[in-house]
Parts: C-alpha cells; sequence; structure tokens
C-alpha cells in the first residue's frame, strides 16, 4: 500500500501547455510539500502546506499553483508550460505537528517539455 | 533560514572500501538532520535521522553518522561498500520552529568493482 502517490509518473508535453500533478498521502500527515529536482539532482523546494494552509512558498513563477482540498491531498497546477520547467517533481508528506519527524516521498513525476 | 552543505558532488569508492560523505549544516537553532538515499528513477529513501539523545545513529543498510555539534557536522559513513550502495545521497535539515525541509546539493556514489 504505497504511503505517498503521485500521478502521472512520467509527464510529456508541449510549450504553452497547462498540466497538473497530483499527491496523495495515507499516512496521516498534517503537512505536504512539493519539491523541484533539477537535472544536477538538487532538490529544491517549492510549497509546504499544513492543514491545507500554504506555509512555504518559495521564489517560484506563479505560473505554478498548488491546491490542498484536504490533508492528504496536494496537487500542483502548472500554466503555460516551459522548457525549463523540465525537471523530477517530487510530493512529500510528514508529520509537521511534530519537529523531529522525518518525510516520505512520492516516486517522482518527470516532467518533459517539449 | 537552516542549510547543509555537502561537499564534492560525485565520490567514487571501491567495493569494500570505507564510505565517507560530509555534511555540514549551519542553523541558529538545535537542528534535526537527516541522511536520504536516492536510487535511479526513484524517491528518496531515509537511511537514518538525529533528533535529540545519542549523537551516534545507525540507519539502514549498515550506515551511521555522528552529529558532531562542536564541528556543525553529521557526517555519514559505511564500514564497507557494496555495488548496491551507488546511489545519490542527501543530508537535509529542519529547525526548531518550522517545517522547511532543505536540502543539501547530494553526493554521487558510484562504487568500483
Amino acid at each position: 500500500d504505497t504511503a505517498v502517490s503521485q500521478t502521472p509518473k512520467y509527464l510529456v508535453t508541449q510549450m504553452g501547455n497547462d498540466k497538473s500533478i497530483k499527491c496523495e498521502q495515507n499516512l496521516g500527515h498534517d503537512t505536504m510539500y512539493w519539491y523541484k529536482q533539477d537535472s544536477k539532482k538538487f532538490l529544491k523546494i517549492m510549497f509546504s502546506y499544513n492543514n491545507k494552509e500554504l506555509i512555504i512558498n518559495e521564489t517560484v513563477p506563479n505560473r505554478f499553483s498548488p491546491k490542498s482540498p484536504d490533508k492528504a491531498h496536494l496537487n500542483l497546477h502548472i500554466n503555460s508550460l516551459e522548457l525549463g520547467d523540465s525537471a523530477v517533481y517530487f510530493c512529500a508528506s510528514r508529520a509537521g505537528r511534530f519537529v523531529n519527524t522525518e518525510a516520505f516521498f512520492g516516486q517522482g513525476t518527470r516532467l518533459t517539455v517539449v | 533560514a537552516q542549510s547543509v552543505t555537502q561537499l564534492g558532488s560525485h565520490v567514487s569508492v571501491s567495493e569494500g572500501a570505507l564510505v565517507l560523505l560530509r555534511c555540514n549544516y549551519s542553523s541558529s537553532v538545535p537542528p534535526y538532520l537527516f541522511w536520504y538515499v536516492q536510487y535511479p528513477n526513484q524517491g528518496l529513501q531515509l537511511l537514518l535521522k538525529y533528533t535529540t539523545g545519542a549523537t551516534l545513529v545507525k540507519g539502514i543498510n549498515g550506515f551511521e553518522a555522528e552529529f558532531k555539534k562542536s564541528e556543525t557536522s553529521f557526517h555519514l559513513t559505511k564500514p564497507s561498500a557494496h555495488m548496491s550502495d551507488a546511489a545519490e545521497y542527501f543530508c537535509a535539515v529542519i529547525a526548531y520552529g518550522n517545517n522547511r525541509l532543505a536540502f543539501g546539493k547530494g553526493n554521487q556514489v558510484v562504487v568500483i568493482p
């Protein structure tokens, strides 16, 4: 039973399109994240939600919009896709009310913009 | 804001030799430190974590790390490398009072037969 699941696993799309990535966790965690991993494997935090409230919003183009309909879901919508958006996007969750807890990661969504 | 530094993006080690990956942190409040491993085309998996208490932490797959406050370090070691240890390794930190889990740039470990 997958703890943090993302869909789709692969996404190939043309420049200018709008796409969404979905994330769901069944761990009962209250905090969820989106990370972007570039071609050099660097992991950059994009957003974090705690109990459906946005708590971290890094310097990310406003073409990226996260949405958390409930504590178990955090989706990422991207408008007007650009070549530079090509990367692997990871969703993660953790029990944020306990500061010493680790994050659990999904398998990633490899986005390729052509 | 808290951060971690990992030097040397690529690390080559012979099979059976010591694996040593360095991580130094910067935090104005007590940090909580983690090491994650990422195998090709997979997500990140926790190797071990330091929260409070014992400074020598043992993790999965024979890895361990020691928290040294005086050196602001949390280096990862494994006495004898195995071919299956070839992967990307990330050090991460979260500080008391916030939810920002920040990662280092990672080390790609290559194991030479």
